[in-house]
């Protein structure tokens, strides 16, 4: 069962300007809600992460938006550049386990 | 600063063949997460350790399966025999104790069972 829905599954932004990719959970035994980025031949790695006590988080050009009610978080690329060209997992971890659930993915293309 | 080491990066082998994938964690990480990536089924947790412990395996597939961590720097993820639907990109991980989920992973084998 896909407990963690993501959405768009691919998509193509100019240089410049704002990638955005949205999931959504549905359980909400959740406490932690990590984003990955993975290139072509390599392992994912660990981007940004959000608590859910907390609506937004900030890394350089990275944002998180979480909004707990409606159980969405969201991933805001700024300024995306042709180097940001890779796929992008959500996750969520199981409140004070370790399993961490990911989403299906989504391929980001930043056309120079 | 070493990452996590993964071998072999390619394996093909012939359908009912054992096969051995190995994993070296990041030192003085004490978490090991072993997942697979397929593109029908995405990321999924097989199975994870704690501490050379296995904590939970309910992701491991089948009994063809199995894993073990004999010290804190070795893993294996063991297949017999093989069956090509086993084909896909297996990534091992590891962590931090206090951090409970995948931290860093290693590059990945890509299995190849004809």
């Amino acid at each position: 069962q896909q407990q963690v829905k993501q959405s768009p599954q691919s998509l193509i932004v100019q240089k410049g300007g704002i990638s955005i990719i949205n999931c959504a959970y549905e359980n909400t035994a959740f406490d932690y809600f990590p984003w990955y980025q993975q290139f072509p031949g390599k392992g994912p790695a660990l981007l940004i992460a959000i608590r859910p006590d907390v609506s937004e988080k900030k890394e350089g050009r990275f944002t998180i938006s979480f909004n707990k009610s409606a159980k969405q978080f969201s991933l805001h690329i700024m300024d995306s550049q042709p180097g940001d060209s890779a796929t992008y997992f959500c996750a969520a971890r199981n409140t004070g386990g370790f399993k961490t659930i990911f989403g299906a993915g989504t391929r980001l293309f930043v056309k120079a | 600063d070493a990452g996590v080491i993964q071998s072999p990066r390619h394996e093909v082998t012939e359908m009912g063949q054992e096969v051995t994938l190995r994993c070296k964690p990041i030192s003085g990480h004490n978490s090991l997460f072993w997942y697979r990536q397929t593109m029908m089924r995405g990321l999924e947790l097989l199975i994870y350790f704690n501490n050379n412990v296995p904590i939970d395996d309910s992701g491991m597939p089948e009994d063809r399966f199995s894993a073990k961590m004999p010290n804190a720097s070795f893993s294996t993820l063991k297949i017999q025999p093989s069956e090509p639907r086993d084909s896909a990109v297996y990534f091992c991980a590891s962590s931090r104790d206090r951090d409970r989920q995948p931290q860093h992973f290693g590059d990945g084998t890509r299995l190849s069972i004809l």
